[in-house]
Formats: C-alpha cells, sequence, structure tokens
C-alpha cells in the first residue's frame, strides 16, 4: 500500500479564496483524521471519521470549515473563505480501529497570504 | 478534559542518550504512544506500551510508565543525529477513539 497520500502537498492561495485539502487514507482502514500543526498551537485533532461518519468535528475552528467523506477512500477538507491564520501544515491520518496506530500522511502546507 | 504535556526542547550531544517526559490526564488509557516527525513528514509511530506494562524496551528506545504519577518517559540511547525530530506523546481518550497528543518536544542532537 502507498499509505496515507495527501493532496497538494504545498498550496498558497489568497485570502478569501477557497481551499480544498484531499486525502485518501490507506484501504481497509476505518478510521480517517484531520489534524492541523503550528508552531504555535502544536497538533490539534480537527475532526475524524468512522466508517465514512463524521464522529467529532468539535476540533474544527469555525464554521469557515468543512470536511466531506463521500466514501471509504476519499476525503476533503475545505477552508471557504480562507485566512491568513488558517496558514498551517494539515495532516490526514488513518487506523484500521480507533486505539490503533494511526498513519500519517506527509502534510499539505497552506499558506493564505 | 484530557491533557498531555511534555517539555518542549532537548538538546543532547551525539553519543549521550536522551529523555524525553511526557505527563498525561486520563488513567482510563490502554495504551500511550510516542511518535516521531522529521523535518517536513508526517508523523511516524515509533513505539507504544500498554498500560499494564512498566517498562518496554526495543533496541536503543526504552518506555517507562508510573502509571501512578501519569508519567511516561522515553529514553533514547547512544542518541545520533538521526534522531533530531519532535517526538510526540499520546495517549487515547476516555472514549477510546481519539488520540491525545502533546505538543512535542523537539531533540536537537549537537555534534
Amino acid at each position: 500500500d502507498a499509505g496515507v497520500i495527501q493532496s497538494p502537498r504545498h498550496e498558497v492561495t489568497e485570502m478569501g479564496q477557497e481551499v480544498t485539502l484531499r486525502c485518501k487514507p490507506i484501504s481497509g482502514h476505518d478510521y480517517l483524521f484531520w489534524y492541523r500543526q503550528t508552531m504555535m498551537r502544536g497538533l490539534e485533532l480537527l475532526i475524524y471519521f468512522n466508517n465514512n461518519v463524521p464522529i467529532d468535528d468539535s476540533g474544527m475552528p469555525e464554521d469557515r470549515f468543512s470536511a466531506k467523506m463521500p466514501n471509504a477512500s476519499f476525503s476533503t477538507l475545505k477552508i471557504q473563505p480562507s485566512e491568513p491564520r488558517d496558514s498551517a501544515v494539515y495532516f490526514c491520518a488513518s487506523s484500521l480501529t480507533g486505539e490503533g496506530e494511526q498513519y500519517f500522511g506527509p502534510g499539505t502546507r497552506l499558506t493564505v497570504t | 478534559g484530557e491533557d498531555v504535556e511534555q517539555s518542549l526542547f532537548l538538546s543532547v550531544r551525539e553519543g549521550d542518550s536522551s529523555v524525553i517526559n511526557c505527563t498525561y490526564t486520563d488513567s482510563s488509557s490502554t495504551y500511550l504512544y510516542w511518535y516521531k516527525q522529521e523535518p517536513g513528514a508526517g508523523l511516524q509511530l515509533l513505539t507504544y506500551i500498554f498500560s499494564n506494562m512498566d517498562m518496554k524496551q526495543d533496541q536503543r528506545l526504552t518506555v517507562l510508565l508510573n502509571k501512578k504519577d501519569k508519567h511516561l518517559s522515553l529514553r533514547i540511547a547512544d542518541t545520533q543525529t538521526g534522531d533530531s525530530a519532535i517526538y510526540f506523546c499520546a495517549e487515547i481518550d476516555n472514549y477510546g477513539q481519539n488520540f491525545v497528543f502533546g505538543p512535542g518536544t523537539r531533540l536537537s542532537v549537537l555534534p
């Protein structure tokens, strides 16, 4: 398996634009997690899915953020409209079980100017 | 809610041992984890310990767990420059479905 795949690896956009980050989890993994990492706040869990269903989105910063998982092999994290404070590295991770090892993707580095 | 704390920075000389400490709040955690993040990469699981264990050794890595004090440590023997990274301690939350990560300890290995 290729591991967790994220795209794009880097995204630079202007304030106010819509940004869509994509993730393909490892096949067979039932859990998918979206994290945000910044120097100031460290690693924050934004939302996670179990069997394509959002379980806990309490970490989503505000209504500008939304996440979907239309099928077991694809998830998106959308920011609309984007703001400079959204600049961060966004990681997607998947795991077989909730307690099991989480496999992280390489991350998407988002810069909002 | 659950909280995991770590010191943010650690510097050691190449060849010395490194000890990275972590404290956590959720006493019901079944597993406790150490993840490593190298520059520009995602997190990778380094090792983990089951909550009924006191110690786990894996080559240069030794994990010690003190459940009474809710203290976890990671010792890296003979630290090498390739060990320079950020190390995250993590526990499972009360629902058993969510990792709670510490802020990460940035380990710098000096030649």
